[in-house]
């Protein structure tokens, strides 16, 4: 069975821009989260996606948001960017929304110049 | 306020020796604790979980022990092995399903 897979691995941006990064679970798993990672801050929690509803959301700003489509594939979509938004954006994907193991995709490195 | 925390930036120990990685939670409305590894450029693999009815969960070289009056929970590797260098985050579930993880403590298994 195949991983999470996310495209694109990396991404540079330059500020003020936006991006869009694409999260496609293991086949059969409905729900998808994401995080980010920074070397300050650790893996912080974005939000969760279940059925093609937000279930779940974490602290951070309005220029975070997300999406899931019918086939359980997810979007998640940053604007106006800032230099701290520099990270690994990381997906998970679990098979029910309280299920107690998430697997995770390899990421998408955004910098942003 | 860090709910998940690890006090242990790294950690270094001989290859065939014991690693224990500890962990540390605020919120006691945590019920399931997981242990994640990360390599380099790859994102993190499920390793372990704990439910927080109980203390102690094995698998392999892996167990977790649960102390909820501590709110501390431990990761022991035995043997250690060169291939579990890695980056290892616990992580607490909460209430609303999400993981709530710790900033990782860096673990070499020097040969």
């Amino acid at each position: 069975k195949a991983g999470v897979t996310q495209t694109p691995r990396y991404l540079i941006k330059t500020r003020g821009q936006q991006v869009t990064l694409s999260c496609s679970p293991i086949s059969g798993h409905r729900s998808v989260s994401w995080y980010q990672q920074t070397p300050g801050q650790g893996l912080q929690f974005l939000f969760e996606y279940f059925s093609e509803t937000q279930r779940n959301k974490g602290n951070f700003p309005g220029r975070f948001s997300g999406r899931q489509f019918s086939n359980s594939r997810s979007e998640m979509n940053v604007s106006t960017l800032e230099l701290g938004d520099s990270a690994l954006y990381l997906c998970a994907s679990s098979l029910l929304l309280w299920t107690d193991t998430q697997y995770f995709g390899p990421g998408t490195r955004l910098t942003v110049l | 306020d860090q709910q998940v925390k690890q006090n242990s930036p790294s950690l270094s120990v001989q290859e065939g020796r014991i690693s224990i990685l500890n962990c540390d939670y605020t919120n006691s409305m945590f019920d399931y604790f997981l242990w994640y590894k990360k390599y380099p450029a790859e994102g993190p693999t499920f390793l372990i979980s704990i439910s927080s009815i109980k203390d102690k969960n094995e698998d392999g070289r892996f167990t977790v022990f649960l102390n909820k009056s501590a709110k501390h929970l431990s990761l022991h590797i035995v043997p250690s092995q060169p291939g579990d260098s890695a980056v290892y985050f616990c992580a607490g579930r909460g209430s609303q399903g999400n993981l709530i993880f710790g900033k990782g403590t860096k673990l070499s298994v020097k040969p």
